[in-house]
């Protein structure tokens, strides 16, 4: 059965670095997601991505958030200058925006 | 804006009960509603999904009932087995005001089946 997968597990950084996490979605989806889930709180709405543009951010998503598809495969969320508050689990999803939103496992950020 | 709510926030059951978890939303104009389930430290695994037009939706011991017009949902989990501990979110995908939509996720149910 096709999954999202992502890439790395877990990256630890230090406070001010730029960190890209990298996402591959099921391969005839056409929305893409990331979402984040900061320990112990609800899991939050970052950004959609549709047709190489974002199509909704939330408030979080500020000027350090970027999102791009590089290729016909991967997704990415980079985020230029970490700060502490930034740690976090972070989602990937993909699908279409009445239906299912598949899920991958999650990629662990540190920032120290 | 809004707002997703569940309760209880925690549930201990021994193994074989029958239990219901409930989700609320303030607004009403939703487009689905998905539950999922997280294991530990794990991603979202998603369970059921119902449209906005559909009342309930059912997958093995799982079943999800919807009613938009109150706002709230429940996820009933039949003879439950300690393979069902996790915690159980509730997801539902609206309008923004903006012209596009947004997943709005409750704070989730902990769920522990004691064998």
């Amino acid at each position: 059965e096709p999954e999202v997968t992502q890439t790395p597990s877990h990256q630890v950084t230090q406070m001010g670095q730029e960190v890209i996490l990298r996402c591959v979605p099921i391969s005839n989806h056409l929305y893409f997601y990331w979402y984040r889930q900061i320990l112990g709180q609800k899991v939050e709405f970052l950004v959609s991505f549709y047709n190489n543009e974002i199509s909704e951010k939330s408030e979080i998503f500020d000027d350090q958030f970027s999102v791009e598809r590089p290729d016909g495969s991967n997704f990415t969320l980079k985020i230029r200058s970490t700060k502490l508050e930034d740690s976090a689990m972070y989602f990937c999803a993909s699908g279409r925006p009445t239906d299912t939103q598949y899920f991958g496992p999650g990629t662990r950020l540190t920032v120290l | 804006k809004q707002e997703v709510t569940q309760i209880p926030a925690a549930l201990s059951v021994p193994e074989g009960e029958n239990l219901v978890l409930n989700c609320s939303f303030t607004d009403s104009a939703i487009y689905n509603l998905q539950w999922f389930r997280q294991d530990p430290g794990k991603g979202l695994t998603s369970l059921l999904l119902i449209q906005s037009s559909q009342r309930e939706q059912t997958s093995g011991r799982l079943n999800a009932s919807l009613d938009k017009s109150s706002g709230r949902s429940t996820l009933y989990i039949a003879a439950s087995q300690p393979g069902d501990s996790a915690t159980y979110l509730c997801a539902v995908f609206s309008p923004t005001g903006a012209g596009s939509y947004q997943l709005t996720f409750g704070k989730g149910t902990k769920l522990s089946v004691i064998p």
